[in-house]
């Protein structure tokens, strides 16, 4: 069964810190993974994906994560934090084999403080 | 976003009525998905369909039932309300051979 663990409820981070949301996982199969952001009363929007290849992935604001097979873990990163990046950050794991439903992570909030 | 659209945005109902929230999409995806977010559980799969003759449950389908009325059309119906179905739900879609799903602005449900 697929599974997804988002170690931390809550992230805080000063502006223009550094900032890493971690995730790990668990699948079957070869996994697709993804990072999704949910700011308030909106849907979720989509970050960015680790399909194959470049275990660096980039994404939409900035956003970037790395795939490590050997952890089964795929963090999100961003090198400069903006107060506009508190949210609420999902990561969602998909296997290609087994299933082909998204499983979800339990979610970090990110608070990014001036 | 708005590619996904669901209705109605917000709902008050009391326990025992029915209801029904929709999604429609134009995206001309294949795959819809009907998802239940609650805080700190992330959000969980209630029902899903790969077309419009596939109807599949999800972790958590009990007291719920889903109707695929196009591929453009994915309805959730809670049969009796109760309490602990106040939840934010959304709607996602994806396509086969595709990889991230897209997700509507989601419906505000409180059981009262």
């Amino acid at each position: 069964a697929q599974s997804v663990a988002q170690p931390e409820d809550q992230v805080n981070v000063a502006e223009g810190n550094p900032l890493t949301v971690k995730c790990t996982y668990s699948v079957s199969g070869n996994p697709y993974l993804f990072w999704y952001v949910q700011y308030p009363n909106r849907g979720l929007q989509f970050l960015l994906k680790y399909i194959t290849g470049d275990n660096l992935v980039k994404g939409s604001y900035g956003f970037e994560a790395e795939f490590n097979k050997s952890q089964t873990s795929f963090h999100l990163k961003k090198p400069s934090a903006l107060v506009s990046d508190s949210a609420l950050y999902f990561c969602a794991v998909r296997d290609t084999i087994y299933g082909q439903n998204f499983v979800f992570g339990p979610g970090t909030r990110l608070s990014v403080l001036p | 976003d708005a590619d996904v659209t669901q209705t109605p945005r917000n709902r008050i109902t009391k326990t025992g009525k029915r209801i029904m929230l929709e999604c429609s999409q134009t995206k001309g995806h294949d795959r819809m998905y009907w998802y239940r977010q609650d805080p700190g559980l992330g959000l969980r799969l209630i029902y899903y369909s790969f077309d419009v003759k596939d109807i599949n449950k999800g972790e958590i389908s009990d007291g719920y039932s889903v109707s695929r009325q196009a591929q453009a059309k994915f309805s959730l119906s809670l049969e009796s309300a109760i309490p602990n179905q106040t939840a934010l739900y959304f709607c996602a879609t994806s396509y086969t051979g595709g990889t991230e799903a897209f997700f509507g602005q989601g419906t505000r449900l409180t059981v009262v």
